[in-house]
This record gives structure tokens, sequence and C-alpha cells, in this order.
């Protein structure tokens, strides 16, 4: 089974640019959501999507969008780059599945996108 | 707001000894607590994971211990290895069907041979 897919591995953009990440999750998997991680800020949740619908989101500002697939992928954008925006951009697919009185969750993280900033 | 906090945020041990990491958490709605280890340049992976209706929870070395009452989980890790060495996060979710995961910032453990 194939894993979490990103693309772009590594993106270098200037600021006031705009960029596009994309995410194919594991085959089967609706949920995508996605983390920025820092180093000073540790993983910080950005959305989730389901069935092209977004079902959560983080605080962070409008710059940061996103949209789901009918084939579940996933693309998050970023307008108007600044320079606090470079980051390892993770995103991790997910099943949910109900067994009897127990659930089931796989969270699968893609390596990532890393973008920079200059 | 939600709130994961996680300590120490870097920690050595000698190897063949144990490591502990403790994290708290805010929302006591929460109930799925997984751990995550991050080895340098790779993803996070899930180590192991526990739900609200247990107390602990082993995997051979590692075990992860949960108090509800105190909103507090902890990360044992016994006969520690070099190859344990790597960044572990916890994280605290709600069972409601969403994904939405509050990470703590991290522990980065070394393991000395």
């Amino acid at each position: 089974k194939a894993g979490v897919t990103q693309t772009p591995r590594y993106l270098i953009k200037t600021r006031g640019q705009q960029v596009t990440l994309s995410c194919s999750p594991i085959s089967g998997h609706r949920s995508v959501s996605w983390y920025q991680q820092t180093p000073g800020q540790g993983l910080q949740f950005l959305f989730e999507y389901f069935s092209e619908t977004q079902r959560n989101k983080g605080n962070f500002p409008g710059r940061f969008s996103g949209r789901q697939f009918s084939n579940s992928r996933s693309e998050m954008n970023v307008s108007t780059l600044e320079l606090g925006d470079s980051a390892l951009y993770l995103c991790a697919s997910s099943f949910y599945l109900r067994q009897g009185q127990s659930l089931n969750y796989g969270y699968t993280f893609g390596s990532g996108t890393r973008l920079t900033v200059v | 707001g939600e709130n994961v906090e996680q300590h120490p945020s870097t920690l050595s041990v000698q190897e063949g000894d144990s490591a502990v990491i403790k994290c708290t958490y805010s929302d006591s709605a929460s109930n799925y607590f997984p751990w995550y280890k991050q080895e340098l340049g790779k993803r996070p992976q899930l180590i192991i994971d526990i739900r609200s209706n247990v107390g602990e929870k082993k995997d051979q070395r590692i075990a992860v211990t949960l108090n509800k009452t105190a909103k507090h989980f902890s990360l044992h890790i016994t006969e520690t290895q070099p190859e344990d060495s790597a960044v572990y996060f916890c994280a605290a979710s709600r069972d409601s069907g969403t994904y939405k995961y509050i990470f703590g910032t991290g522990t980065r453990l070394k393991v000395l041979a």
C-alpha cells in the first residue's frame, strides 16, 4: 500500500508570492489533515478535510487555505508569503472505523514539503 | 484554548536506562492520546496510543499511562537504545470523528552509548 505522498519535497519562494502544496492520501483514506512544523512552535494544526469539506480549522490567517478533490487528494495554498511561513508542511491521511464499541484511527504522515521563504 | 504542555524539552539518558516524557492537556473532552516519534529528517510516526477508557498500555519497551482526573499522560521507554534517539511528540484529540490533534512541543531524547 503506497504511503502518503506530498509534492514537492522542497520549495523556495520569495516574499509576497503564493504557493500550492499537494498531498495524496493512502488509498481508501478520506480524511486529510495539514500541519505546520517549525522548530519553535512544534506541530500546529492547519485544517482537516473529509469528503471535500473542511471539517476543522486551526488558528491560522486567511492566507492559508486548502481544498480536497473527489479522489481525496488535497492541496493547500499560502498566499502573500511571509518569512515566517518558512516551515515543514506535513499532511496526514487517516481513516475512521467504528468496530463494535471500539474506534480505530489511522493517522499516517507524509514526508512533508519544506518551504523556504526568502 | 486547547493546549498540550510537554516536558522536558530535552532529555539525555545512558543506554539501558529508562526515559519518561510527560504531557498535560487542557481540553477535558480529549479522549485519544497518541505519541509520535520523529527521527531527523523523517516524518512523525505513531509509536503508541491510548484511549481514555484505559489507564495504561504497553508495547514491548514502550508504555503510556493516562490520568484523566489530572489530565496528564506519560510515555515510558525502558532499556533505552541509541536508535531510540529522536524527537517525541505527544498529542491529544477528541473522539468526535474529526482529526484535530493538539501536539505538545516535543522532547528531544538522546540516548548515550
